[in-house]
């Protein structure tokens, strides 16, 4: 596998913004994607980075510095249905393509 | 629509029985995998396939096998299934050629008693 690490938990009020953090160590880097995940159901998509800098998307936003091995995903005007888990995978390209995650971030929302 | 289909969504078993998993996507990608996700560990692959009759181990690939005769499935077995392996299961797939995200299947919740 690849090394890929989120915060396990965080917590944020509604309304407020919270930025979750990704860093990771890999070879044959070929993009990060973000998903979100409530208990017990499949992953969804949020968003996809291959170059650096930001991307956004309604109140979802994710950037990437591919120098430093980091990205982030920045939630704005939280609401308590983003209560979920953040999940950072990265694609790589080694001879196989093949997809990498982290052990996910456990966002709660609080009133 | 495209997507990926699992079954079963909900599986009790017995140690020991043999089971399959199906997962079949219908946008003819050629990359699929399997996932296993457990509580505070993430999802953790199994095996993934490259196109057909190209499988290869991910971490976690103790106690499964998977086949890849068509493009279209990647059904898991567990020949003896054991405790152990009570886990959420996902099947994904995707492009290789192009930036696109993965698919992802409904999951199956397997319970081995």
């Amino acid at each position: 596998g690849q090394n890929i690490d989120q915060p396990t938990e965080m917590t944020a009020t509604e309304g407020a913004i919270v930025q979750i953090n990704c860093t990771y160590q890999t070879s044959g880097f070929n993009g990060l994607f973000w998903y979100q995940q409530h208990a017990g159901e499949a992953p969804t998509f949020l968003s996809y980075n291959v170059l650096d800098g930001l991307e956004e998307k309604g109140r979802f936003s994710s950037f990437l510095s591919r120098s430093k091995g980091y990205s982030y995903l920045l939630l704005k005007e939280l609401q308590m249905k983003d209560s979920a888990s953040y999940l950072c995978a990265v694609r790589v390209v080694t001879g196989a393509n093949n997809l990498f995650f982290g052990t996910g971030t456990r966002l709660t929302v609080i009133p | 629509e495209a997507q990926v289909t699992q079954n079963p969504r909900y599986l009790i078993t017995v140690t020991g029985k043999k089971l399959t998993v199906t997962c079949s996507q219908n946008m003819n990608h050629e990359y699929m995998s399997w996932y296993r996700q457990d509580p505070g560990l993430g999802l953790r692959q199994i095996y993934y396939s490259m196109n057909v009759e190209v499988t290869d181990k991910g971490d976690v690939p103790e106690g499964y096998k998977v086949s890849r005769k068509e493009k279209r499935n990647f059904p898991l077995i567990l020949e003896s299934p054991s405790p152990n392996q009570t886990s959420l299961y996902f099947c994904a797939s995707f492009s290789i050629s192009g930036a696109t995200r993965a698919f992802f299947g409904q999951g199956t919740r397997l319970t081995v008693v």
